[in-house]
Order: C-alpha cells, then structure tokens, then sequence
C-alpha cells in the first residue's frame, strides 16, 4: 500500500487478556519501528526492526511485550496478560534504511478495562 | 526524565501572523532534530528535519532554527493558516544510537484562528 498501514485501528480489551496489533509497513521499507503514545504524552520508542531481526528492543516495558516480523516485512505487536497501563495508541512507522525520515501509520488505540 | 521538552501544551494564533513553537532539551549526544505534526486519529507526519551542524532550515512557510549552546529549537510557521492547527511535536536523534529511535516531546497544539 501507499502508507504505513495498522490493525486494528480499536481494540477494546479486559485485563489479563492476550492483544495483537499488527503493522504493514511501506513496501521496500527494511526498517520498522514500533511506538507507543499514552495520553498526554508524545511517543516513546518500544522495538526496531531491521529485515526479520530485532535490531533494538530496549523500549519495550517489560516481558509481556514482544513483537515479530517474521518475513522482514508485516509485524506483530504482542501483548501478554494486559494491563490498564498499557492503554494507549501504539504506532508503527517505516523508512528505508540509508535514509528518509520515520512514516507512522495511524495507530492501533488500545484500551484495557 | 525529559531529554525532550515542550513546555508550552497549547498555542493560539491568529491566521496570517507567526507561529512559534519552542524545544529544549537536554541531551548533548542529541545530532538530528525533527518536527512532526499530528492530526486528531492520524499518525505523526513528518515536518522538517534539521542537523545539529546547521543553525538554520527552511521550507516554504516553516523554518527551524536550532541553538546549540542553548539546546534550544524552534519551528516558525509564516504565515499561519487555519489548516496548521494540529498538535505538533518535536523529536530528536542521539547519534550514539544505531537505530535511528527518536525521542518526542510531550507536544504543543496550535489553533490557528481564522
């Protein structure tokens, strides 16, 4: 597609259940990023990807996150036993690797009960 | 700890006059500054961009400026217009990180009164 597409866009959850968001990034862009934007805040990095590989994960909060980009180019945000905390809209974005600037997708808002 | 601030939450001003947007920071390592702009349900897009060897960058009605021994930016919009009104943040680079991860401000919302 044109853009840095994610689904889904609202994803009303309990706590304790199990989330996925996923991100298709520009097509060509190697580098994906994953972003998280809590209310009031701007985004802070959670995971970078380069191809298949997690290349930087020091964002992500604790073990309950994790993400994959298995064939170097969709992504899976994954979100274990959730909690109200992690409520906020979680944002991909892509570029290419030599160089260009970040594009975000829309953003998956999570809210957890 | 904030390396990235925006201390003004919000901006009003009238079409057809200057926006100024400020940003500090505190981060020396920082190398590259961007400003991105955001609608409501929308992903942050991409503004202007300025490297840390430069003083100055602009284009078309958007201008950033950075002082370093200041560790200070900001991002004139000349003239203003109604279709500006956006939240918009500000972003910088550490050149010791690999990744190319960015670290936002809080951001600032512009209303631009017609």
């Amino acid at each position: 597609g044109a853009g840095v597409s994610q689904t889904p866009s609202n994803k009303v959850t309990e706590k304790g259940k199990y989330v996925e968001l996923r991100c298709d990034p520009i097509s060509g862009h190697t580098a994906l990023y994953w972003y998280r934007q809590s209310l009031g805040q701007g985004p802070e990095f959670l995971i970078y990807f380069q191809g298949t590989g997690a290349a930087d994960d020091s964002g992500l909060p604790n073990d309950r996150f994790f993400a994959v980009r298995p064939e170097g180019s969709v992504s899976t945000l994954k979100i274990q036993r959730t909690e109200r905390g992690d409520s906020a809209v979680y944002l991909c974005a892509s570029r290419r690797t030599e160089a260009g600037e970040l594009f975000f997708g829309e953003g998956s808002r999570l809210t957890v009960l | 700890d904030q390396q990235v601030k925006q201390n003004s939450p919000s901006l009003s001003v009238q079409e057809g006059r200057i926006s100024i947007l400020n940003c500090d920071y505190t981060n020396s390592m920082f190398d590259y500054f961007l400003w991105y702009k955001k609608y409501p349900a929308e992903g942050p897009t991409f503004l202007i961009s300025i490297s840390s060897i430069k003083d100055k960058n602009e284009d078309g009605r958007f201008t950033v400026f950075l002082n370093k021994s200041a560790k200070h930016l900001s991002l004139h919009i000349v003239p203003s217009q109604p279709g500006d009104s956006a939240v918009y943040f500000c972003a910088a680079k550490d050149s010791g990180a690999g990744s190319y991860q960015l670290t936002f401000g809080k951001g600032t919302k512009l209303s631009v009164i017609p």
